[in-house]
């Protein structure tokens, strides 16, 4: 089992530009969620997901779109990205609900010039 | 708001003795709380997790006290082992808001 994966590992972009973050998870879950972490900050909900074909805002989700076509990917978009979302981004899963684990995959570095 | 706050930014303590690491909250709808463990440029992984339902929680070297009517809950780490050396976040939930809180985290250094 490869767990949570996610798409790339780190990227560069211009203000403005687009680009796609992926996660995939091999575990069967329902649930999956998109998080961002900032010095000082904690890890941020920035969407989540409760099935296939479902997604839903958290605590930060301006200038980001999501979309769960399949259950086992959760796409996590930024269609004119700004400096402010320079941040390491966090992909999870979990099998039901928010009173279970959270399996974490390992990051996406993303820098925002 | 941060609902969930962690004011230890670090913590230092030598390998052999406890750890304890503080984690206040002030949303009262949170119901479930648990402390994830960070390694550099790793994801977090889950640690110990605890139930409002109750006031401790032990797993091995870990074990997590709440006080519901503090708004407040530690991880004590006994004994501390050079291998914990992380950050440790703090997360909390109330089920019927579809929410997750973190804290901003406390990085742990146990020394040899």
């Amino acid at each position: 089992n490869a767990g949570v994966t996610q798409t790339p590992k780190f990227r560069v972009l211009k203000t403005g530009q687009s680009m796609t973050l992926l996660c995939a998870q091999d575990m069967n879950h329902e649930y999956m969620y998109w998080y961002r972490q900032d010095p000082g900050m904690g890890l941020r909900l920035i969407h989540y997901s409760v099935g296939e074909g479902t997604t839903a805002k958290g605590e930060v989700p301006d200038g980001y779109n999501v979309s769960r076509l399949k259950k086992q990917n959760f796409l996590l978009g930024l269609e004119s990205a700004a400096p402010s979302q320079t941040s390491v981004y966090f992909c999870a899963s979990s099998p039901q609900g928010w009173t279970e684990t959270q399996y974490f995959g390992p990051g996406t570095r993303l820098l925002v010039l | 708001d941060q609902q969930v706050k962690q004011n230890s930014p670090s913590l230092s303590v030598q390998e052999g003795r406890i750890s304890i690491l503080n984690c206040d909250y002030t949303n009262s709808m949170f119901d479930y709380f648990l402390w994830y463990k960070k390694y550099p440029a790793e994801g977090p992984t889950f640690l110990i997790s605890i139930s409002s339902i109750k006031d401790k929680n032990e797993d091995g070297r870990f074990t997590v006290f709440l006080n519901k009517s503090a708004k407040h809950l530690s991880l004590h780490i006994v004994p501390s082992q050079p291998g914990d050396s992380a950050v440790y976040f703090c997360a909390a939930s109330a089920g019927n808001n579809n929410d997750m809180r973190f804290g901003a985290g406390t990085r742990l250094t146990v020394k040899p």
